[in-house]
């Protein structure tokens, strides 16, 4: 268990609809990073943030957004689903840059 | 721009053999750390090892060895005696010090098959 959590761990809906992933780093990381895994892109990072602030972004759609909240936890709002968002998003956390980063377990998204 | 390959997409070994995930990298970066990831079938991505640009030692965790060379740029994951819980995607990844982030590059993964 590496201490991160993710919610839910699966999520089934349509295309056009709205979804929110959380995140809740290890205690004491400050860094929460999330990630796209599907088969035709591989691991693709998304987005980071450190202490409530975005620090980097990758190739994240427009129609994605992400947030850390004052307590740490992160939300990742995909809109307009598309069928081509159907993969396992990760959350991971680390307790600052260039440190080892901690998978949660990942969601599941399937788009139909 | 950072890059990591696996050229090695699957291996299928039986077990007690020794195998070598290869994994090379490109970076203009002269400060980077350099990762492995296990994903078993269960799906979670296992943190194995990080390793900083500017220490070449080897390093040996048990039945896990890695080989650093910045020649090469090349940081090869051994498993020794394998075992069929070893069966997993192994991922290597790059993280360079001068980006904004630390955002981990990751190569394709290696797939491995231990059978009994």
């Amino acid at each position: 268990d590496s201490g991160v959590t993710q919610t839910p761990k699966h999520l089934i809906t349509a295309t056009g609809q709205r979804v929110t992933l959380r995140c809740s780093p290890r205690s004491g990381d400050l860094s929460v990073y999330w990630y796209q895994q599907s088969l035709d892109q591989g691991l693709q990072f998304l987005i980071q943030y450190y202490n409530g602030e975005e620090r980097a972004k990758g190739n994240i759609l427009e129609r994605f957004s992400a947030q850390q909240f004052p307590d740490l936890h992160s939300e990742l709002n995909l809109s307009s689903l598309e069928l081509g968002d159907s993969a396992l998003y990760f959350c991971a956390s680390s307790v600052g840059p260039m440190y080892e980063q901690y998978f949660g377990p990942g969601t599941r998204l399937t788009v139909t | 721009a950072q890059k990591v390959t696996q050229a090695q997409t699957e291996i299928s070994v039986v077990e007690k053999e020794d195998v070598t995930l290869d994994c090379v990298y490109e970076t203009r970066d002269t400060t980077y750390y350099l990762f492995w990831y296990k994903q078993p079938p269960s799906g979670e991505l296992v943190f194995l090892i990080r390793r900083n640009s500017f220490d070449e030692q080897n390093e040996i965790s048990g039945r896990y060895s890695w080989n650093f060379q910045k020649s090469t740029s090349s940081f090869n994951f051994t498993i020794t005696a394998s075992q069929v819980v070893d069966s997993a995607v192994y991922f290597c990844a790059l993280s360079e010090a001068d980006n904004a982030g630390n955002m981990l590059t990751f190569g394709g993964g290696t797939r491995l098959m231990v059978k009994p």
